[in-house]
């Protein structure tokens, strides 16, 4: 059973515009969630996180969204840029101790 | 600054034989290791995670096994591999209450 869900394999946007990646949670102790972003062949490299503390979090040109409510988190990136191509995925926790992450959205920045 | 090393970065080997993946943290003391599998086209896959010397925690039943001998070693092991251990596999590092980190992966083919 998938507890972190990311239903969008692909996203493509035009450079300058913005991106906005979904996810989706099923577990309600979940309280700090990740994105990280990879690139083919590397280890992902951390994003951005946010505690459930708060509902919205920004560094740069990157900021996620928290809805408790609906267990929904989004990353937006303004405005988007070719290098962010790659593939991103999401993750989420309870404890710290384990990180469950949905199965990644593959984003295409346009030139 | 923290590093973290994996090897090798590319295996082939045949179907029943054993395998040894070795991951090594620096810079840091007691952190979280983790083994992550992200298969053809899938998300990371959460294998092993240790929050100690000795202390493994198995996430998924399977052929493979993990063992922390050291503080900041982690080994992934098996004695007979199988197609279906195919995939890229990746260790991560974090403190408690921090983002894990990645290392570069390594790219298993089962033949």
């Amino acid at each position: 059973d998938q507890q972190v869900k990311q239903n969008s394999p692909s996203l493509s946007v035009q450079e300058g515009r913005i991106s906005i990646l979904n996810c989706d949670y099923t577990n309600s102790m979940f309280d700090y969630f990740l994105w990280y972003k990879k690139y083919p062949a590397e280890g992902p490299t951390f994003l951005i996180s946010i505690s459930s503390i708060k509902d919205k979090n920004e560094d740069g040109r990157f900021t996620v969204f928290l809805n408790k409510s609906a267990k929904h988190l989004s990353l937006h990136i303004v405005p988007s840029q070719p290098g962010d191509s790659a593939v991103y995925f999401c993750a989420a926790s309870a404890n710290f101790n384990k990180f469950y992450f949905g199965s990644g959205t593959k984003l295409n920045v346009k030139p | 600054s923290q590093t973290i090393h994996q090897w090798p970065a590319t295996l082939v080997q045949p179907v029943g034989s054993p395998l040894s993946l070795e991951c090594t943290v620096e810079g840091t003391s007691n952190p979280n290791l983790y083994w992550y599998r992200q298969a053809a086209g899938r998300g990371l896959q959460l294998l092993f995670y240790s929050v100690g010397i000795g202390q493994i925690s198995s996430e998924v039943p399977q052929n493979l096994s993990a063992s922390r001998p050291q503080d900041r070693q982690f080994i992934l092991s098996s004695k007979k591999l199988l197609l279906s251990d195919s995939g890229f596999y990746l260790c991560a590092w974090s403190q408690y209450r921090g983002e894990q980190y990645f290392g570069p992966g390594t790219r298993l083919t089962v033949t």
